[in-house]
């Protein structure tokens, strides 16, 4: 079965500072990845979506990057956090025979004050 | 594009009664359907989904959804409401073919609160 990892469980940064949030899966390999953010009342908006080692594929501009330097490991960055970058991240992947079925990791509470 | 909605913004019921949560989806053919559940604080959690056969689906935790086509909906229901069915519900549509990359479409979610 997977097990996905999400590194740090909450995070406080000041506007302006960087970001880097991790995503690590166990118990697949080469799968679909995807960053969500969760914002009060927005439900949940996917941001980028990985297909492979350095594929990233972004879903609405903004002020984050993605980068995915092995096969299961996925980060999301920024070089200049934003107030409006608070939310919860997740990270989920796809559990690719069973028309797509995602599985979420536990989440990431970012605060940008 | 495919789209998701979930009418309901804030659900509140007694514990004991029964419980429908409304989804309406937007999308040119058969969709792949989804209910999740997120605990405040935590990742989200599969409840049932839908890809095709019987319209009429069993999840975990006593939970039930019907899939109809003619109205474009997958509503969840569950005839019983624990006080721990408490939490935020969300409804998600995925799409056949290999340019989806497997991804889901959500709606804005329902939050279940349930009274003693």
């Amino acid at each position: 079965s997977q097990t996905i990892h999400q590194w740090p469980a909450t995070l406080v940064q000041p506007v302006g500072s960087p970001l880097s949030l991790e995503c690590t899966v166990e118990g697949t390999s080469n799968p679909n990845l995807y960053w969500y953010r969760q914002a009060a009342g927005r439900g949940l908006q996917l941001l980028f979506y990985s297909v492979g080692i350095g594929q990233i594929s972004s879903e609405v501009p903004q002020n984050l990057s993605a980068s995915r330097p092995q096969d299961r490991q996925f980060i999301l960055s920024s070089k200049k956090l934003l107030l409006s970058d608070s939310g919860f991240y997740l990270c989920a992947t796809y559990l690719g025979s069973s028309y797509n079925e995602q599985f979420f990791g536990p989440g990431t509470r970012l605060t940008v004050l | 594009a495919q789209s998701v909605t979930q009418p309901d913004i804030h659900i509140t019921v007694s514990e004991g009664a029964s419980l429908e949560l409304r989804c309406n989806y937007s999308y040119g053919a058969t969709p792949y359907l989804f209910w999740y559940v997120q605990s405040p604080g935590q990742g989200l959690q599969l409840l049932l989904k839908y890809f095709s056969g019987d319209t009429l689906v069993q999840g975990i935790k006593g939970f039930e959804a019907e899939f109809k086509r003619s109205q474009s909906s997958f509503n969840l229901r569950k005839p019983s409401v624990h006080w721990s069915d408490a939490a935020e519900y969300f409804c998600a549509v995925g799409v056949a073919g290999g340019t989806s990359y497997g991804k889901l479409t959500f709606g804005q979610g329902t939050i279940l609160t349930v009274h003693p």
